[in-house]
């Protein structure tokens, strides 16, 4: 199974602050996602980013939330002004070239606090 | 809207029993289902893949998938007290590769 590293692992910060989340995935990989979940709720689906540009977004991802790859490397997702109810450990998320599709490998995981 | 149903549990069994979690589905055309472990605090940890009806093994661990009934199994054999978690159940949602749709999961207790 794949590392896939994502810093900070705790975030604590004042509502309407901008937040950046960071995942470190390995290069070969062909889809990146982020996901969250809030405490006690299910896993729910943010985003998927493939060849350097959004491929799908739920209806949580609104126009406070963006992602980029700026180094080719580092897959971030920022959220602009956050609210009290962005609270949620988020998870970025990988499928591993040259395997079947749909084999998603998680992170460590953001845990972020909006105070 | 699209569901993926899991009894929250908990599912309590003695240490060496089988657990049995179970998980249906409301999109008649999902193709492909996942079983995932998740520890308390910790990310989901892939445990299973099925994408054809019947069951596939793999080691302690057997999925059942029943497209015609919409219904998702997981099987855990000789259960251990580290198999303690939460086993979330997920289905790939409409639309694009690798959008998941995660049941709530059940919560197996395993005492010794």
């Amino acid at each position: 199974e794949p590392e896939v590293t994502q810093t900070p692992s705790h975030q604590v910060t004042q509502m309407g602050q901008e937040v950046i989340l960071r995942c470190v995935p390995i290069s070969n990989h062909l889809y990146f996602y982020w996901y969250r979940q809030i405490l006690g709720q299910k896993v729910e689906f943010l985003v998927s980013f493939y060849n350097n540009e959004i491929s799908e977004k739920s209806e949580i991802f609104d126009d406070q939330f963006s992602v980029e790859r700026p180094d080719g490397s580092n897959f971030t997702l920022k959220i602009r002004s956050t609210k009290l109810e962005d609270s949620a450990m988020y998870f970025c998320a990988i499928t591993i070239a040259g395997t079947a599709n749909e084999k998603l490998f998680f992170g460590s995981g953001t845990q972020l606090s909006v105070l | 809207q699209k569901e993926v149903e899991q009894n929250s549990g908990p599912l309590s069994v003695p240490e060496g029993a089988i657990a049995s979690l179970n998980c249906t589905y409301s999109d008649r055309v999902s193709q492909s289902f996942f079983w995932y472990r998740q520890y308390s605090g910790k990310s989901p940890e892939l445990i299973m893949s099925i994408y054809s009806n019947g069951d596939k093994e793999d080691g302690r661990f057997t999925a059942q998938l029943n497209k015609a009934s919409q219904y998702v199994s997981l099987l855990i054999r000789d259960s251990q007290p580290s198999d303690s978690a939460t086993y979330l159940c997920a289905v790939n949602g409409p639309g694009g590769y690798n959008k998941l749709i995660f049941g709530a999961g059940t919560r197996l207790a395993v005492h010794p």
